[in-house]
């Protein structure tokens, strides 16, 4: 079965540095990855995605991720953060009955 | 292009009681999921709807029942409620086309309190 583990459960990061949010999946067939944002009391937002392609993903807000097959991982990258930022993100893998697996989930707490 | 719409944003109810969770689909979606988030964790997977039927189902009892209408709104049923149940429960549409289903987008889902 297939498996999301998102390692750091929150990431404090100030405001204007750079961050990495880390994802990991397991899988041996073909993969689509997801990162969703979900802000307080919402739903979830999705980031961006990787289908096929390019490995490197650009999303909204200024996020990217890259696809690394060799490492099966998708972690999710932001150059400069801001407060608005602060949400709870989440990596989720499509499985071959098309649901989506998502992790724990990574809290992004974005200080001044 | 109108999003996902879910009703109603909150509901509270007493165990064993039976609720109906709504889900309207995005324009032009036919794929309907449900999901389960409960407090401080990922999303779960319920099920899956496409054409009116059941397409796929997680590791639910069968007290969790769905169903998808002509126009692919959705309904969630849960029957006897228990306190574990008290969740945000998330409805995800997509387009299933050529067999094959890629990017859900979520509505912003329903808060369910058992007491």
């Amino acid at each position: 079965a297939q498996s999301v583990t998102q390692l750091d459960s929150q990431v404090p990061v100030f405001e204007e540095a750079p961050v990495e949010l880390r994802c990991n999946y397991s899988s041996s067939v073909s993969v689509y990855l997801f990162w969703y944002v979900q802000y307080p009391n919402q739903g979830l937002q999705l980031l961006l995605k990787y289908l096929s392609g390019s490995t490197l993903v650009k999303g909204i807000n200024g996020f990217e991720a890259e696809f690394n097959k060799s490492q099966t991982s998708f972690h999710l990258r932001k150059p400069s953060v801001h407060i608005s930022d602060t949400a709870e993100y989440f990596c989720a893998v499509m499985d071959s009955s098309y649901k989506l697996i998502f992790g724990s989930g990574t809290r992004l707490l974005v200080r001044p | 292009e109108t999003g996902v719409t879910q009703s109603p944003t909150h509901l509270i109810k007493t165990r064993g009681q039976q609720v109906t969770l709504r889900c309207s689909s995005q324009s032009g979606h036919n794929t309907v999921s449900w999901y389960q988030q409960a407090l401080g964790q990922g999303p779960q997977f319920i099920f899956q709807y496409y054409r009116e039927e059941e397409n796929g189902r997680g590791n639910f009892p069968p007290r969790f029942s769905g169903l998808q209408f002509p126009n692919y709104s959705s309904e969630l049923n849960v029957n006897a409620l228990e306190l574990d149940d008290s969740a945000l429960y998330l409805c995800a549409s997509s387009l299933r086309r050529g067999g094959r289903t890629d990017t859900q987008y979520f509505g912003p889902g329903t808060r369910l309190t058992v007491l």
